[in-house]
C-alpha cells in the first residue's frame, strides 16, 4: 500500500492567519483525499484533489477557505485560511490503494487560538 | 440519500470479553470498509467486504456483511488491550464517488 508523507504532524496558529499542510506520496495516484476530524467525531470528507484541475469540494467547505493545490501525481496541500477557533482539528489526507482500502496521512494536529 | 448508523458509539469491555460493532445502512451497499484508529493515531484500513453474506476472519476479528447488503459487523473475540481504538465502517453504495464517507465510530475502551 501507499506511504504517505503528511506535515506538519502538529502546530498552533494565530486566528487570522493561515497553514499549508503538505502531503507526499510514495506513489502516484489519481485522486487525493482531504478530511478533517474534529476531536472525538468521525471523519469529514472537505475536498477531492485531481491533478490537473480544480478541486471539487464538499458541501460546507468552500475553496476560498480551504484551497488546494496539486501539482502532481504524488503531491498535495491543503491550506487552511483565515483561521479562527473553530477551525482547531486534525487535518488529514488519504489515497485509494490497490485493493487495500484507503492510506491516510498521519495527521496534522491544528489548533487555532 | 444514504443514511449510515454505527452503534453503540462506545462500548467499555473487561479484557478478555468480546465486543461488537454495528453498521446499518438505509440503502443497499455496494461494499463495506472497516478502519481502526488507535488514540492519537490515523484511520488504518481492516478489510473490505463486497458479496452478501460474506464473512470474513482476521484472528480474533470476524466481519460480516449482511445478506441484503445494508448491514455489517465487526466482532472482536476475547478482547485485548490492544483492541483498544475506534472502529469506524465506510459503507459504499453503487453512486458514491471515489471518497469514503464514514460511520459516526465506535470507541472501544478494554479494561485490564
Amino acid at each position: 500500500s501507499a506511504v504517505i508523507s503528511q506535515k506538519p504532524s502538529r502546530d498552533i496558529c494565530q486566528r487570522g492567519t493561515s497553514l499549508t499542510i503538505q502531503c507526499q506520496v510514495d506513489s502516484q495516484v489519481t485522486m487525493m483525499f482531504w478530511y478533517r476530524q474534529q476531536p472525538g467525531q468521525s471523519l469529514t470528507l472537505i475536498a477531492t484533489a485531481n491533478q490537473g484541475s480544480e478541486a471539487t469540494y464538499e458541501s460546507g467547505f468552500v475553496i476560498d477557505k480551504f484551497p488546494i493545490s496539486r501539482p502532481n501525481l504524488t503531491f498535495s496541500t491543503l491550506t487552511v485560511s483565515n483561521m479562527s477557533p473553530e477551525d482547531s482539528s486534525i487535518y488529514l489526507c488519504s489515497v485509494e490503494g490497490q485493493g487495500w482500502g484507503y492510506t491516510f496521512g498521519s495527521g496534522t494536529r491544528l489548533t487555532v487560538v | 440519500g444514504q443514511q449510515v448508523m454505527q452503534i453503540p458509539q462506545y462500548q467499555h469491555v473487561q479484557e478478555g470479553e468480546d465486543f461488537t460493532t454495528y453498521c446499518n445502512s438505509s440503502t443497499t451497499l455496494s461494499n463495506i470498509q472497516w478502519y481502526k484508529q488507535r488514540p492519537g493515531g490515523h484511520p488504518v484500513f481492516l478489510i473490505q467486504l463486497v458479496k452478501s453474506g460474506e464473512v470474513k476472519k482476521q484472528k480474533r476479528l470476524t466481519f460480516q456483511f449482511g445478506e441484503a447488503k445494508k448491514n455489517s459487523s465487526l466482532h472482536i473475540t476475547a478482547t485485548q488491550t490492544t483492541d483498544v481504538g475506534t472502529y469506524f465502517c465506510a459503507p459504499r453504495a453503487s453512486n458514491s464517488g471515489y471518497a469514503l464517507n464514514f460511520g459516526k465510530g465506535t470507541s472501544l475502551l478494554v479494561t485490564p
